[in-house]
């Protein structure tokens, strides 16, 4: 299956910890990516390659792998963090599927 | 600086057909694999298409396979998307978007264009 399952939403108080899975089965043989996407604004890469981290994005921003799963933490959350979430894989030619999206709220 | 921007978007009626738009510039273009996505109104982000740097390789989601063409014009700098036989599930924010290079992320982003399909 390249179906992959985010949970809809995370709620989080400021200064403490998100985390937010991403499955699929296809993620155990393909790198996974993540989106945050803010209202009204288009997507930004904020990790590639499963943990890395594009120039620029915050180091509050991590994520890690364990078989078909990938988790992304946002640590020391911030108000400029909530937005809508987004994982990505994608097979050798290029064919992509995205997760569902988890909206991430700041309370 | 690196931008894509797309245009093309607009009102039609089902059954009909639109093409997009998307104009590179800030990056040498013809070295990267572009990728269309779309976003249904108050949806989440769907896949299209994606086309190799020399445009030659395209795939497509399955939604879109057989009526959405994805094409590229490396002396113009642009990425397009032939859309026909439109159906109102269509409608969206449709982005283009780069491919990073040795990867399959996706960069850098348009800010998109909307597409309505209703009659």
């Amino acid at each position: 299956s390249h179906d992959l399952t985010q949970p809809p939403s995370v709620s989080v108080s400021p200064g403490q910890t998100a985390t937010i899975t991403c499955s699929g089965d296809a993620l155990s043989r393909q790198y996974a990516y993540w989106y945050q996407q803010k209202s009204g604004q288009a997507p930004v890469l904020i990790i590639y390659e499963n943990t890395e981290r594009p120039s620029g994005i915050s180091d509050r921003l991590s994520a890690s792998t364990s078989g078909t799963t990938v988790t992304l933490t946002i640590s020391e959350a911030q108000p400029e963090d909530e937005a809508d979430y987004y994982c990505q894989t994608a097979d050798a030619t290029g064919a992509s599927v995205f997760g569902g999206g988890t909206k991430v709220t700041i309370l | 600086q690196e931008k894509l921007a797309e245009s093309g978007g607009g009102v039609v009626q089902p059954g009909t057909s639109l093409r997009l738009s998307c104009d590179a510039s800030g990056f040498r273009f013809s070295s990267y694999a572009m990728h269309w996505a779309r976003q249904a109104p108050g949806k989440g982000l769907q896949w299209v298409a994606v086309l190799r740097f020399d445009g030659s390789n395209q795939n497509y989601a399955d939604s879109v396979k057989g009526r959405f063409s994805i094409s590229r014009d490396n002396s113009k700098n642009k990425l397009y998307l032939q859309m026909r036989n439109l159906r109102p599930e269509d409608t969206a924010v449709y982005y283009c978007a780069r491919e990073r290079g040795g990867s399959y992320a996706l960069d850098v982003w348009g800010q998109g264009t909307t597409v309505t399909v209703s009659s």
